[in-house]
């Protein structure tokens, strides 16, 4: 069974451009969830879908926005870029609603310039 | 805002030697999970010990739960050079509204 799949792995954007991720779940895993990670904050959770519909969200300002389509397939968004915002974004699934195992992708670093 | 605090923060010790870390947390919860991050990867499962259980085990690992303490510790029996990651708790608040809480991890390094 494939794993958590994340796109791209690597990027680097400049300050005020926006950027979109995708993660692709394990087959038949339907929450998934997003989290950031720097030196500084440790990982923090940004949001949580299941079936299509946001389940809970962080503390992140309204730049961070996410969708989950039907086939479970999540993308989160960042507009206008600050530098704070270099980190590795990590996404995780599991076939549940939230407070089982999850299963992390291998992140997408994304730094800004 | 972290949720569970891990200590300590770094540890280093001699391949073949028990490791210990612990964490600690601030509010009720359902379960408390362990998990290891090898350098800019993604994090890897460990163990998963509910709210009423005291103690669980897989393999090498000896997880234990204090819930009088909002406390955790991880025990790996024998380490190896592979064990060498960072290890974090991560929480999910009662009431599951939250999603998991991670703390900020033990770096550990096991040396040959």
């Amino acid at each position: 069974k494939a794993g958590v799949t994340q796109t791209p792995r690597y990027l680097i954007k400049t300050r005020g451009q926006q950027v979109t991720l995708s993660c692709s779940p394990i087959s038949g895993h339907r929450s998934v969830s997003w989290y950031q990670q720097t030196p500084g904050q440790g990982l923090q959770f940004l949001f949580e879908y299941f079936s299509e519909t946001q389940r809970n969200k962080g503390n992140f300002p309204g730049r961070f926005s996410g969708r989950q389509f039907s086939n479970s397939r999540s993308e989160m968004n960042v507009s206008t870029l600050e530098l704070g915002d270099s980190a590795l974004y990590l996404c995780a699934s599991s076939w549940g609603a939230s407070g089982g195992e999850l299963f992390f992708g291998e992140g997408s670093r994304l730094t800004v310039l | 805002s972290q949720q569970g605090e891990e200590d300590p923060q770094a540890l280093s010790i001699q391949e073949g030697e028990n490791a210990t870390m612990n964490c600690s947390y601030k509010t009720s919860i359902n379960n408390l999970q362990w998990y290891r991050q090898n350098s800019g990867r993604g994090l890897v499962h460990l163990i998963l010990i509910r709210s009423n259980e005291r103690e669980k085990h897989s393999g090498r690992l000896r997880v234990t739960l204090d819930t009088s303490k909002k406390s955790s510790s991880l025990l790996i029996t024998a380490s190896r050079a592979a064990d060498t990651a960072s290890y974090f708790c991560a929480t999910e608040p009662g009431g599951g509204a939250d999603g998991l809480t991670f703390g900020k991890g033990t770096h550990l390094i096991i040396q040959p």
